[in-house]
């Protein structure tokens, strides 16, 4: 099994600013790598998948990079609605697995 | 409007059996991969199974494999999650999520249904 790992644990970001999540998978992915944010009692919202494409709907703000085993999620202007938690996901081989999870704050 | 909407969660002693239900709506449901997936805030997300179109194929993850077991109606549009031999680290929200068409990833997913094991 692919074993993702995410840092930092908690985020805190003034709004406007800018939020750098990291994700690294125990061996390669290619480009299969989706971000997914998950606020409380809401269903989670696909942000990103094939490591750097928005999904619909989704504001030009996210964005993905990265490839092989290092992938990162910015959020490039913060806003408040963005307090969530973060989770990165590969689904390269089965099971598709999931990294812990960065939780992102708005200061 | 795509929406997906999980039932039957509820509270279960462990060593029993509940059974969930994903009703789709506003898609072509025998189209699309599904997926039933699960959080809890210490464990985070866990995907559990998923379906293939027809309902020909299915994976599991190892936690579940032997105890929960995937299905879905295609005429109802509904997919469904047996649970048996419950257990307290089962405890959990629920979700049900479809496929992007020829990708592996998930959009969207309902809500939840809370599934509660506790003596």
């Amino acid at each position: 099994e692919i074993v993702m790992t995410q840092s930092p644990a908690t985020l805190s970001v003034s709004p406007g600013e800018r939020a750098t999540l990291s994700c690294w998978a125990s061996q390669s992915v290619s480009s299969k790598l989706a971000w997914y944010q998950l606020k409380p009692g809401q269903a989670p919202r696909l942000l990103i998948y094939g490591t750097s494409t928005r999904a619909t709907g989704i504001p030009a703000r996210f964005s993905g990079s990265g490839s092989g085993t290092e992938f990162t999620l910015t959020i490039s202007s913060l806003q408040s609605e963005d307090s969530a938690v973060y989770y990165c996901q590969q689904y390269k081989e089965w099971p598709r697995t999931f990294g812990p999870g960065t939780r992102v704050e708005v200061k | 409007e795509v929406q997906l909407v999980e039932s039957g969660g509820g509270l279960v002693q462990p060593g029993g059996s509940l059974r969930l239900s994903c009703a789709a709506s506003g898609f072509t449901f025998s189209n699309y991969w599904m997926n039933w997936a699960r959080h809890t805030p210490g464990k985070g997300l866990e995907w559990l199974a998923n379906i293939k179109q027809d309902g020909s194929q299915s994976y599991y993850v190892d936690s579940v494999k032997g105890r929960f077991t995937i299905f879905r109606d295609n005429a109802k549009n509904s997919l469904y999650l047996q649970m048996n031999s419950l257990r307290v680290e089962d405890t959990a929200v629920y979700y049900c999520a479809r496929d992007l068409p020829g990708i592996s990833a998930s959009a969207p997913w309902g809500q939840g249904t809370l599934v509660t094991v506790t003596s």
